[in-house]
């Protein structure tokens, strides 16, 4: 079956612009989450969306956003982009909290 | 503990020894417990999803075992070989908190 997608796989945005990066988990997974990895840093937890509800945020500003569709697809945007921004974004998807979690290839987003 | 720590933050190990490392995390309101694996240039792999206190999972020569009323799991890895190398992370399933990792270099 078709792994988790990503789109696009790499981005160069300005500062000051916003960004909309899309997720698209394996079919009949309902949970998607976002993962924001910078250099040094580990996996820092963004949201988790399960069936069109965020069930969980993470320690973010609220310039970064998400949504999940009713096909469970998920997008991430975030907004006034600023340098530190830059960071490979993952997401991964899971059938519930008890399964294991598949991830995306990630998305490499630089921030000029 | 407040947050996933694992330990230690990096190992060099010769092949064919065997190691271990530790994630340690808040006891209360546990559901699961995620060990994954990470190679460079590749997206994070599952390699354990352990939900029961006292639960032993093997795959080949890595096995882990979890403690769920002390806070802690145990990856355990036998006769390490240069592919073994990666970044192994654990992560606590309900907040879908993430350690750190444990960065592990295998030579030859």
């Amino acid at each position: 079956k078709a792994g988790v997608t990503q789109t696009p796989r790499y981005l160069i945005k300005t500062r000051g612009q916003q960004v909309t990066l899309s997720c698209s988990p394996i079919s009949g997974h309902r949970s998607v989450s976002w993962y924001q990895q910078t250099p040094g840093q580990g996996l820092q937890f963004l949201f988790e969306y399960f069936s069109e509800t965020q069930r969980n945020k993470g320690n973010f500003p609220g310039r970064f956003s998400g949504r999940q569709f009713s096909n469970s697809r998920s997008e991430m945007n975030v907004s006034t982009l600023e340098l530190g921004d830059s960071a490979l974004y993952l997401c991964a998807s899971s059938f519930n909290r008890y399964t294991e979690a598949f991830f995306g290839q990630g998305t490499r987003l630089t921030v000029v | 503990i407040l947050n996933v720590e694992q330990s230690p933050q990096s190992l060099h190990v010769q092949e064919g020894d065997s190691t271990n490392f530790t994630c340690s995390f808040p006891s209360s309101n546990f559901y699961a417990l995620h060990w994954y694996r990470w190679e460079t240039a590749k997206s994070p792999k599952a390699l354990f999803v352990m939900t029961l206190n006292g639960d032993e999972k093997k795959k080949g020569r890595i096995s882990a075992t979890l403690n769920t009323k002390e806070g802690y799991s145990y990856l355990y890895i036998k006769g390490s070989q240069p592919e073994d190398s990666a970044t192994y992370l654990c992560a606590l399933r309900d907040d879908m908190r993430f350690g750190a990792g444990t960065r592990l270099t295998v030579k030859p």
